[in-house]
């Protein structure tokens, strides 16, 4: 098992440009999210998913979508990067959307907006 | 909101010895309380997970506890190893939410 991959490892953007961070999980894991950490700030949900086809907005998701057309896959959009969008963006996975589950995180990816 | 607090944020400790890492929240209605392990510029490793109905769990050196009614969890690390130096972080989750809230870590150093 891989567990949970991101991909790029690191990426710098310019304003206004637009990219798709890559998700994905070999677990069967029926939830899926997308958190962003930053500095002197717990981590934060953007956005989740609880099967494929099926996303919901989480605590920070301006400037963010996300599609979920299969089990496995998870991408993240930044729609047209700004600098407050520079962070390490973390994405997580577990075996239900029910609270009883362990979730597993994935290495991150390193975004600079300048 | 869930509000998550530890502290301290940095703790230095000479090889050997045993930790404890606090952790506290404001909502006691949660459904679970995780410990996880950041090591600089890598993702995050559960430790340990607690069911709000369970007061601890253990894994080898590591026991973490949990006490809903005062709103606290702790991470006991037993003899203390340089291998042990990483940011350590724990999160809850609220009955009913999507997410977990984080607290902002703990970095332990342990010297050798």
């Amino acid at each position: 098992n891989a567990g949970v991959t991101q991909t790029p490892k690191f990426q710098v953007l310019k304003t206004g440009q637009s990219m798709t961070l890559q998700c994905a999980q070999d677990m069967n894991h029926e939830y899926m999210s997308w958190y962003r950490q930053d500095p002197g700030m717990g981590l934060r949900l953007i956005h989740y998913s609880v099967g494929a086809g099926i996303t919901d907005q989480g605590e920070v998701p301006n400037g963010y979508n996300v599609s979920r057309s299969t089990t496995e896959d998870f991408p993240l959009r930044l729609l047209s990067a700004a600098p407050s969008q520079t962070s390490v963006y973390f994405c997580a996975s577990s075996y239900s959307r029910w609270d009883s589950y362990e979730q597993y995180f994935g290495p991150g990816t390193r975004l600079t907006v300048t | 909101k869930q509000e998550v607090t530890q502290i301290p944020a940095a703790l230095s400790v000479p090889e050997g010895e045993n930790l404890v890492l606090n952790c506290s929240f404001t909502d006691s209605a949660i459904y679970n309380l995780q410990w996880f392990r950041q090591d600089p510029g890598k993702g995050l490793t559960s430790l340990l997970l607690i069911q709000s109905s369970q007061r601890e769990q253990t894994s080898g050196r590591l026991n973490a506890s949990l006490d809903k009614s005062s709103g606290r969890s702790t991470l006991y690390i037993a003899a203390s190893q340089p291998g042990d130096s990483a940011t350590y972080l724990c999160a809850a989750r609220v009955t009913g939410a999507n997410n977990l809230f984080f607290g902002t870590g703990t970095r332990l150093t342990v010297i050798p």
